[in-house]
């Protein structure tokens, strides 16, 4: 079975552009949460999806959004990009029905110049 | 914030049993204990949970203690790739995940 893929692997913005990052979970899974992980901050929540509805959110800026498809991949966008959101993103899916294992994918590298 | 404590870093010898520690004095009935392991580089990796009985799988053992007030992952038999950052985490069912610091767990030669 594939594991979950995100797209693009590394990435290079500039301040005040936008980005969108890409996930697709593993088949089956309905689930796909959302994670920032830069050296200060560790790994932080961002934002869960299930059956194409937010189920959980952490404590980001509305500029982080989100969203999931029928098919439940998922995308991310952060508009107006500031140097601080230079982090790896990473995305998890689980089957969320009672089987609450997330498996993670290789992350998105972020660089905001 | 995380609800565990663990120890920011262990050493231990290729080929020894690592037992990791984590602390979750204030957790609750409904509340399972988690373990991921990330690779330098990688996303994280799930290990193992329980919710009061001890759990083995095919990568590690899983102890909660009788109080459920903390548990220890071991390793039986660490190689140089179990070198990562291990997160103990406490959550219910349905909730989103909290990543605490973690403990770094160097495998030594």
């Amino acid at each position: 079975k594939a594991g979950v893929t995100q797209t693009p692997r590394y990435l290079i913005k500039t301040r005040g552009q936008q980005v969108t990052l890409s996930c697709s979970p593993i088949s089956g899974h309905r689930s796909v949460s959302w994670y920032q992980q830069t050296p200060g901050q560790g790994l932080q929540f961002l934002f869960e999806y299930f059956s194409e509805t937010q189920r959980n959110k952490g404590n980001f800026p509305g500029r982080f959004s989100g969203r999931q498809f029928s098919n439940s991949r998922s995308e991310m966008n952060v508009s107006t990009l500031e140097l601080g959101d230079s982090a790896l993103y990473l995305c998890a899916s689980s089957y969320r029905d009672g089987r609450e294992e997330q498996y993670f994918g290789p992350g998105t590298r972020l660089t905001v110049t | 914030d995380a609800k565990t404590t663990q120890p920011t870093s262990m050493d231990c010898a290729e080929g020894r049993a690592a037992n990791l520690p984590c602390n979750h004095s204030t957790i609750s009935g409904n509340e399972y204990v988690y373990w991921y392991r990330q690779i330098h580089s990688q996303g994280p990796q799930y290990i193992i949970h329980g919710l009061k009985n001890n759990e083995t799988n095919e990568m590690a053992s899983l102890i909660i203690t009788e109080d459920r007030k903390s548990s220890t992952l071991i390793l039986p038999h660490a190689t140089l790739r179990d070198t990562a950052v291990y997160y103990c985490i406490v959550r219910p069912l349905g909730d989103k995940i909290i990543f605490g610091k973690g403990t770094r767990l160097h495998i030594l030669p």
